[in-house]
């Protein structure tokens, strides 16, 4: 099946951990996003690659770091884990001109206990 | 700066009623829009897109959306509601365009209530 899938679907971690979330697709697309969305469900970028070149980099912590092997992974390692790192987080990708449109991973949900 | 605007937090209609999602929008070129639609638990769904030319858009499950250029509006419709479709709804625009970062830019979501 052609998508954007993520792992792991759920992860639940302690303060101060370490964790990874891995994104891949296989729609041909050459940029990839990660999105968090809060509690109140708003939906906000973090980061973007475009064949494996850094594009966006909002206002992140730097616990926050991105890693794409090449144009078809966008993974997501966070350090040092914090209460308010629980979230959803999706992975997306596109065309770097979007007219094709945004496929979306099915998400990961962080807890951070 | 680019941003998008759904007034309504929250919509209850009954079942078999009609629908009408509101969604504004801010950028400074000809906007590429989207809707989607996050079912409890679920990822997000692209229900239908805008990009140029018919400015009435269908989409999948029965959805359609109308770009107004003067009102700076791409408002979500569908005649019947059904049960199924109780969910979150999300309207966006793409920053796109030469030396855009391509990223979608979305509203704060619609909580959709169906009622039996």
């Amino acid at each position: 099946d052609t998508a954007v899938s993520q792992t792991p679907k759920y992860l639940v971690t302690q303060m101060g951990n370490d964790k990874s979330i891995k994104c891949e697709q296989n729609l041909g697309h050459d940029t990839m996003y990660w999105y968090k969305q809060d509690s109140k469900k708003f939906l906000k970028i973090m980061f973007s690659y475009n064949n494996k070149e850094l594009i966006i980099n909002e206002t992140v912590p730097n616990r926050f770091s991105p890693k794409s092997p090449d144009k078809a992974h966008l993974n997501l390692h966070i350090n040092s884990l914090e209460l308010g790192d629980s979230a959803v987080y999706f992975c997306a990708s596109s065309q770097r001109n979007p007219v094709g449109g945004y496929t979306f991973g099915s998400g990961t949900r962080l807890t951070v206990v | 700066a680019q941003s998008v605007t759904q007034p309504d937090i929250h919509i209850t209609v009954s079942e078999g009623a009609s629908l009408e999602l509101r969604c504004n929008y801010s950028y400074g070129a000809t906007p590429y829009l989207f809707w989607y639609v996050q079912s409890p638990g679920q990822g997000l769904q692209l229900l239908l897109k805008y990009f140029s030319g018919d400015t009435l858009v269908q989409g999948i499950k029965g959805f359609e959306a109308e770009f107004k250029r003067s009102q700076s509006s791409f408002n979500l419709r569908k005649p019947s509601v059904h049960w199924s479709d109780a969910a979150e709804y999300f309207c966006a625009v793409a920053d796109h365009g030469s030396g855009n970062t391509g990223k979608l830019i979305f509203g704060q979501g619609t909580t959709l209530q169906v009622k039996p």
